[in-house]
């Protein structure tokens, strides 16, 4: 079973500032690292797919990068509305496996 | 616009049943892939099934094998999930979900089964 897990579990900062989030897989992993947003109460949101490619109207702040088992989620300059839970996710083998999550909060 | 809602969800007793329904509109719905992902109180996202556009293959998470089953009527645009055996853990947000091919790229607003006696 792929294992994702997720880093830092809490990421503190200010709006402006430049925030990286992780993924780290257990297991060597296509190119599909999928990276989503969940604002408190609402459904999550995709972001990132194929580990860099921005879904429709995702604002160009947002980049994902990495390959094999390390995957890396940065936004450039954090805008309130940011401050938001992450997630990544894959599926291997017929089965879509999520990380725990970052929570990203201002500081 | 492509919209996903969800209903069905409520409370029900362990051991129970209950029959989640999600209608999608604003997009082919006989030619996606369709899923539904949970939410636990205060968790993160699991991934519960999935079913191809023509029904013609399905995949659960071993948490629910044997316990719920997925399916779709394309003509009314509808995914639905027969939850058996419930299970006080199968508490949660239950999200239906565009795609499950290698992701999913729309999402309902949720409908929350609360599994408890």
């Amino acid at each position: 079973e792929l294992v994702l897990t997720q880093s830092p579990a809490t990421l503190s900062l200010s709006p402006g500032e430049r925030a990286t989030l992780f993924c780290r897989a257990s297991q060597s992993v296509s190119s599909s690292l999928v990276w989503y947003q969940q604002r408190p109460g609402q459904a999550p949101r995709l972001l990132i797919y194929d580990t860099s490619n921005r879904a429709t109207g995702i604002p160009a702040r947002f980049s994902g990068s990495g390959s094999g088992t390390d995957f890396t989620l940065t936004i450039s300059s954090l805008r309130p509305e940011d401050f938001a839970v992450y997630y990544c996710q894959q599926r291997n083998n017929g089965r879509h496996s999520f990380g725990q999550g970052t929570k990203l909060e201002i500081k | 616009d492509v919209q996903l809602v969800e209903s069905g969800g409520g409370l029900v007793q362990p051991g129970g049943s209950l029959t989640l329904s999600c209608v999608g509109s604003g997009f082919s719905f006989g030619v996606t892939t369709m899923s539904w992902v949970r939410q636990a109180p205060g968790k993160g996202l699991e991934w519960v099934a999935n079913k191809k556009e023509d029904g013609s293959d399905e995949s659960y998470v071993d948490s629910v094998k044997g316990r719920f089953i997925i399916s779709r009527d394309n003509s009314q645009n509808s995914l639905f999930l027969q939850m058996n055996s419930l299970r006080d853990e199968d508490t949660a947000v239950y999200y239906c979900g565009r795609g499950g091919r290698k992701y999913f790229d729309a999402w309902g607003h949720g409908t929350l089964v609360t599994v408890s006696s």
